[in-house]
């Protein structure tokens, strides 16, 4: 079955660019879609179709698919972005997600 | 504004049953794919099943095969859970999500995209004895 990678955690430090890797074979050919979960909450939709951002997502959150990798990229992250990120994709009727990046802005 | 809220979550024993529920508003609920994520403790989100638009066609996680169902009820705007034969393994948080799909096109292909747009809170489910 399909399987997606992510690096189990990330630290940048406030006002740097955080990326986030996700990894899978021929990934450049599915759609990507990326979640945020902070503590007690429920996940967010951060960015859909490899680089779309919904309404009301700041800017700051882009993404990319190319190859092997989609990366979810953070420019000037922020304390309140701290949270974990998960990456999904569609394979063969089924909705795969990475197993999370825990991201840490220290 | 546009909201989804499980019910039905609770503690049961090995091999009983459950039946969760979501409540759709604000927005138009025939016209859209349903999820159902699930989240056991200090663990990862992981697909449980979803549901298209007219009930026409479902897909299962592998492990809930034969277990689950997953239906929906458009004149209600609701979407259901029914697991049967559950074990311990499924201890989570289950999360209600409304799914958005379709075909897009990418430099000369298209693809299929699948994304989960509006999250409920989650109803938590403990299987124990």
């Amino acid at each position: 079955s399909y399987a997606l990678t992510q690096p189990p955690s990330v630290s940048v430090s406030p006002g740097q660019t955080a990326s986030i890797s996700c990894s899978g074979d021929d990934l450049s050919n599915k759609y990507v879609s990326w979640y945020q979960q902070k503590p007690g909450q429920s996940p967010v939709l951060v960015i859909y179709q490899d680089d779309k951002r919904p309404s009301g997502i700041p800017e700051r959150f882009s993404g990319s698919n190319s190859g092997n990798t989609a990366t979810l990229t953070i420019s000037g992250t922020q304390a309140l972005d701290e949270a974990d990120y998960y990456c999904q994709a569609w394979d063969r009727r089924a909705v795969i997600f990475g197993g999370g990046t825990q991201l840490t802005v220290l | 504004e546009v909201h989804l809220v499980e019910s039905g979550g609770g503690l049961v024993q090995p091999g009983g049953s459950l039946r969760l529920s979501c409540a759709a508003s604000g927005f138009t609920f025939s016209t859209y794919w349903m999820t159902w994520v699930r989240q056991a403790p200090g663990k990862g989100l992981e697909w449980v099943a979803n549901i298209k638009q007219d009930g026409s066609e479902e897909n299962y996680v592998d492990s809930v095969k034969g277990r689950f169902t997953i239906s929906r009820d458009n004149a209600k705007n609701s979407l259901y859970l029914q697991m049967n034969s559950l074990r311990a393994e499924d201890t989570a948080v289950y999360y209600c999500v409304r799914g958005g799909a379709g075909w897009a096109a990418a430099g000369t292909s298209r693809y299929y995209y699948y994304y989960m747009d509006v999250w409920g809170k989650g109803t938590t489910v403990t299987v124990s004895s």
